[in-house]
């Protein structure tokens, strides 16, 4: 079973600036199968990236997604308001069968 | 537009048992993978288990084998989370959620809008 280890585990930062998140695979991940979610309280979380770098519709462009086999990457280039959230990194594969796994999550929030 | 109802909140005795609904309406039910997803308070997310109503037979995460069961019926277009031997620790909002695609697992593109689940005696 892959464990996904984000860090920072707390991301505090002002608006304009870039924020770098990174989420960790115990062993390789296809960079088909890893997307990123934004969550706010008390909303269920939103795609942002799926396929390790391509943007879900309708998400801003200072959102991007790099990275490839253990090692992901989350950057939002210039925050804005809205972006302070928890972000999760997810594995998904083929199905059957179905299989997700989450990351622990990093909490993005004002300095 | 897919949307994913589910049932309302419950309140649950430590020892028993919850049934949470899913219906969902909009695109095609029976061929894309159906995932429970539970967020306990302040907590993170944790995948329990998924389902292709298509193909009937469903995958759980280790944590929850034999205490879990998810099921389909793909006449209501209704998926079904139970969670037997309930704990305090099962307090949590559950969610449903739909992939995005039919050949793959996620990524998560329609979730439904959770069902807070109390475990307290």
């Amino acid at each position: 079973e892959i464990v996904l280890t984000q860090s920072p585990g707390t991301l505090s930062l002002s608006p304009g600036e870039r924020a770098t998140l990174s989420c960790r695979a115990s062993q390789s991940v296809s960079s088909s199968y890893l997307a990123w979610y934004q969550q706010k309280p008390g909303q269920a979380p939103r795609l942002l990236i799926y396929g390790a770098s391509s943007r879900a519709t309708g998400i801003p462009d200072r959102f991007s997604g790099s990275g490839s086999g253990t090692d992901f990457t989350l950057t939002i280039s210039r925050l804005e308001p809205e972006d302070f959230a928890v972000y999760y990194c997810q594995q998904y594969g083929s199905s059957p069968p179905v299989r997700l796994t989450f990351g622990g999550g990093t909490k993005v929030e004002i300095k | 537009q897919v949307q994913l109802v589910q049932s309302g909140a419950e309140v649950k005795k430590p020892g028993s048992s919850v049934k949470v609904s899913c219906k969902a309406s909009g695109g095609t039910f029976s061929s894309y993978a159906i995932s429970w997803v539970r967020q306990a308070p302040g907590q993170g997310l944790e995948w329990m288990g998924g389902i292709i109503p298509i193909f009937g037979t469903a995958n759980y995460a280790q944590k929850f084998q034999g205490r879990v069961t998810i099921t389909a019926d793909e006449s209501t277009s209704t998926a079904y989370m139970e969670l037997s031997s309930l704990r305090s620790e099962d307090t949590a909002v559950y969610y449903c959620a739909r992939s995005h695609y039919y050949d793959s697992s996620g990524p998560i593109g329609y979730w439904g809008q959770g069902t807070l689940v109390t475990v307290s005696s």
